[in-house]
């Protein structure tokens, strides 16, 4: 597609349940970015890849999340036994990423994540 | 650390006023990346603009200018003669300007813009 996709859409779940939220970048973008935007915290940095390689991970929340991505394209992000503080709109964004080059950030929709 | 700050929370004006959204950004490196970013209602995040911290002219994109103050860390935001389409809320955000050409935004908490007709 034209620009970068996220499903579901909308995900409601059970305290403790696990959740897989996907992310598909634009077609050719290198980098992929999560981040989590919520009412008390705005919007913040998760994680990025490279590749299929991540970098750098302190920016994940705690243990119970987790993120790949293969193939150079489509990434998931998983949390374990979600929590009520879990819940929030999950942002994914594509970018070129060209070495050396400052490049710009496309998001998608989100993934809009309720814990009951 | 990175920081930025958009001390407006929230800005409600007439239609056709002009309106100026403040970004004053914090960081120890010397080269960086200033974006603005949109989120309307729909939620999905536009971008805006970009700029790069050695680049400090203003640039104008129809009833959109920027305005990049290196000395005093600003880089604001003027929509003139606004519209009610232009109610969201916008985002100002900082990236670091490394080697690999990819890296997390560092984002301020947004002012909320109401357009009244």
């Amino acid at each position: 597609g034209a620009g970068v996709s996220q499903s579901p859409s909308n995900k409601v779940t059970e305290k403790g349940k696990d959740v897989e939220l996907r992310c598909d970048p634009i077609s050719g973008h290198t980098a992929l970015y999560w981040y989590r935007q919520s009412l008390g915290q705005g919007l913040e940095f998760l994680i990025y890849f490279q590749g299929n390689s991540a970098p750098d991970k302190s920016g994940l929340p705690s243990d119970r999340f987790s993120a790949e991505r293969t193939g150079g394209s489509v990434s998931t992000l998983t949390i374990q036994r979600t929590q009520q503080e879990d819940s929030a709109v999950y942002l994914c964004a594509s970018s070129l990423a060209l070495r050396g080059v400052s490049d710009t950030q496309y998001f998608g929709p989100g993934t809009r994540l309720t814990v009951l | 650390a990175q920081k930025v700050t958009q001390a407006q929370t929230e800005i409600s004006v007439v239609e056709k006023e002009d309106v100026t959204l403040d970004c004053v950004y914090e960081t120890r490196d010397t080269t960086y990346y200033l974006f603005w970013y949109k989120q309307p209602p729909s939620g999905e995040l536009v971008f805006l603009i970009r700029r790069n911290s050695f680049d400090e002219q203003n640039e104008i994109s129809g009833r959109y200018s920027w305005n990049f103050q290196k000395s005093t860390s600003s880089f604001n935001f003027t929509i003139t003669a606004s519209q009610v389409v232009d109610s969201a809320v916008y985002f100002c955000a900082l990236r670091r300007n490394e080697g690999g050409g990819a890296d997390g935004l560092t984002f301020g908490k947004g002012t909320h813009l109401i357009i009244q007709p």
